[in-house]
């Protein structure tokens, strides 16, 4: 069926250092696509979204990029902090229905002192 | 800021009890969801609530499941006879009207 999956399941990064999160997935019916963070004992926190007509979106100290032709998603957060260190998961939104969130197995992104 | 909470943080039941799990959704928010994660596993969608109705849902909530708006701001999940596989972490989630949803807390729910 269809999914939404993750390179990678951890990740380490140097304090300072930008971290780069990718995400594969294969409903090319997607509408959004969301990130979310998740630190230890929390509820999913949303980071950034893109739709699916844009290749390209920024915020405060990240940035998602959308490639649709190869069916890949990626989460760059500048500057990588230690509170940074948590769970990354990208979700999606299939066209058509009422905003089900299909989530992604997660990268655990640690930040080193 | 405004949040979704989530009562009780962590719910021990019985093989075959029936549980409630309740949520308050962030008040100006119309959508309403709920997903669990079991133990190292993806969060899964369980159900969408719009209107005061079950908008969509997944396989996952069967019969044994049902939600409720009983009044103006709580939102509940309801297990009916749990199981053991239904121990999970349990989260509620609402939206405006965008795919911006905001998570809870979580209710981590143990069943014995």
């Amino acid at each position: 069926g269809e999914s939404v999956g993750l390179h990678l399941p951890t990740l380490s990064v140097q304090e300072g250092d930008n971290s780069i999160i990718n995400c594969a997935y294969s409903n090319s019916a997607s509408d959004y696509f969301i990130w979310y963070k998740q630190e230890s004992g929390k509820g999913p926190q949303f980071i950034i979204d893109i739709r699916s007509n844009m290749d390209k979106r920024q915020g405060q100290r990240v940035t998602v990029l959308l490639n649709k032709t190869v069916k890949h998603l990626s989460l760059q957060i500048a500057a990588t902090q230690p509170g940074d260190s948590a769970v990354y998961f990208c979700a999606e939104i299939t066209s058509g229905s009422a905003r089900q969130l299909t989530f992604g197995s997660g990268t655990q992104l640690t930040v080193l002192p | 800021e405004p949040e979704v909470t989530q009562t009780p943080s962590h719910q021990v039941t019985q093989m075959g009890q029936e549980v409630i799990l309740r949520c308050v959704p962030i008040s100006n928010h119309l959508y309403f969801y709920w997903y669990r994660q079991i133990l190292g596993q993806k969060v899964e969608f369980l159900v969408s609530f719009y209107n005061n109705e079950i908008s969509e849902k997944s396989e996952i909530f069967d019969d044994q499941f049902s939600v409720e708006r009983p009044d103006g701001s709580n939102f509940t999940l309801k297990i009916r006879s749990t199981k053991l596989e239904d121990s999970a972490m349990y989260f509620c989630a609402s939206s405006v009207r965008g795919p911006e949803q905001y998570f809870g807390p979580g209710t981590r729910l143990t069943v014995t």
